[in-house]
């Protein structure tokens, strides 16, 4: 079955610092999502990514951060600054098509520790 | 707003034990409900789902049915393996208003021993 690829898997950053979180969405997928989880707490909506441009994004999708599909396969993540509290495992995942019936495939998540 | 509430983890089991991981939910509209799950070192997988009442979704030996009035989606296996142990969320999904990206719950981490 195809997959959704996310690289790094762990990624140790210094606080104030630029991270990129990288993702290959399924080829054919048109629709890109971000979510995250910090550790014992619920995985969180971050943004959706529609036809090179974000769809719908959460409060905590601030100026900080930001999405890219810099060609034809990847979508990344960059966190400009990188706080205490963006320590979390994010997860990449994409969809066909946008519906409630919607199946999204997740890929197995970069753990970000912000030291 | 939605929001997704589960039984909080770790859910210890012997094998061939039944399985019962709960899960209620608070959503504007008519949700879609899902569980996924997430083996050690693998993505959330799609367990299974449910897009209206009474439905139920079924996969792999696991159940759930969508219970609009007690706004329930609890998940049950007869019998447990140990190749189920994982982290389960339970997650909704409502085109109606607001969010258009699924709210998951904290997520009930299985470990089923032999």
């Amino acid at each position: 079955e195809p997959e959704v690829t996310q690289t790094p898997s762990h990624q140790v950053t210094q606080m104030g610092q630029e991270v990129i979180l990288r993702c290959v969405p399924i080829s054919n997928h048109l629709y890109f999502y971000w979510y995250r989880q910090i550790l014992g707490q619920k995985v969180e909506f971050l943004v959706s990514f529609y036809n090179n441009e974000i769809s719908e994004k959460s409060e905590i999708f601030d100026d900080q951060f930001s999405v890219e599909r810099p060609d034809g396969s990847n979508f990344t993540l960059k966190i400009r600054s990188t706080k205490l509290e963006d320590s979390a495992m994010y997860f990449c995942a994409s969809s066909e098509v946008r519906s409630t019936n919607e199946k999204l495939f997740f890929g197995s998540g970069t753990q970000l520790s912000v030291l | 707003g939605n929001s997704v509430t589960q039984m909080e983890g770790p859910v210890t089991l012997s094998e061939e034990a039944f399985l019962t991981i709960n899960c209620t939910y608070t959503a504007t509209g008519y949700p879609s409900l899902f569980w996924y799950v997430q083996y050690p070192g693998e993505g959330l997988q799609l367990l299974l789902k449910a897009t209206k009442a009474d439905d139920k979704g079924s996969n792999k030996g696991f159940e759930a049915t969508y219970r609009k009035e007690t706004t329930s989606f609890h998940l049950e296996k007869g019998s447990v393996q140990v190749s189920d142990s994982a982290v389960y969320f339970c997650a909704l999904l409502t085109m109606d208003t607001g969010r258009r990206a699924l709210t998951f719950g904290s997520g009930t981490r299985l470990q089923v021993q032999p």
